[in-house]
């Protein structure tokens, strides 16, 4: 089976930096993406990665460690419309078929 | 180019009647995934399907639940006689398929209320 662990809430103030870590366990692995979700709303797709390292997409930066099964998704320069709902997800071969974590809420305050 | 487009978005239905759900994926996309999501919670994967196949269905319940995506048209998630507990959000997501598979777009959901 696959299970994803993230923490359940994180608040931070405008303009701070702030990082969500998702640990997973996976039979197979071949991705880990990073999905937004305001208000109950579409999941937005944020950034995927299948090697280690880093990548960066302007203001949103997400890490992977296969080694470690870990993960995470960095927000810079927070604003306040970053105030939603982060969930990672391992991937299958095909992007839809994803088995997601429980979420992080963030909360950005002034 | 349109996104994923769920219909309705909302749907209210009493205890024991049928609810259909429908998902039209975006422009090129063949591959259609059905998520549930409970407040609070993560979304769970219910079925996969391409045109007139169902790829993978092991996220869905064995009794009242089933998926189709016919050649025209969009695919359908339908819940026979439903009950409370089958009340949640329906995401449908689509990808394109191939070997540049790493993204799916999900639409807006149909939060179905059981009464």
């Amino acid at each position: 089976g696959q299970s994803l662990e993230q923490p359940s809430e994180v608040t931070a103030v405008e303009g701070a930096i702030v990082q969500i870590n998702c640990t997973y366990q996976t039979s197979g692995f071949y991705g880990l993406s990073w999905y937004q979700q305001h208000d109950g709303g579409a999941p937005t797709f944020l950034s995927y990665n299948a090697l280690d390292g880093l990548e960066e997409t302007g203001r949103f930066s997400s890490f992977l460690s296969r080694s470690d099964s870990y993960g995470y998704l960095l927000l810079q320069e927070l604003q306040m419309k970053d105030s939603a709902s982060y969930f990672c997800a391992v991937n299958s071969p095909n992007a839809g078929k994803s088995t997601f974590g429980d979420g992080t809420t963030l909360t950005v305050k002034p | 180019n349109a996104g994923v487009m769920q219909n309705p978005r909302h749907l209210v239905r009493r205890r024991g009647q049928e609810a259909r759900l429908r998902c039209s994926p975006m422009k090129g996309h063949s591959h259609v995934y059905w998520y549930r999501q409970l407040p609070e919670e993560g979304l769970k994967f219910m079925v996969y399907l391409q045109k007139e196949n169902i790829i993978d269905e092991s996220g869905m319940p064995k009794e009242r639940f089933s998926a189709e995506f016919p050649k025209e048209g969009p695919s359908i998630l339908r819940i026979q006689q439903v009950v409370r507990g089958d009340s949640a959000a329906y995401f449908c997501a689509s990808s394109p398929g191939g070997s540049r598979d790493t993204e799916a777009f999900f639409g807006q959901g149909t939060r179905l209320t059981v009464v």
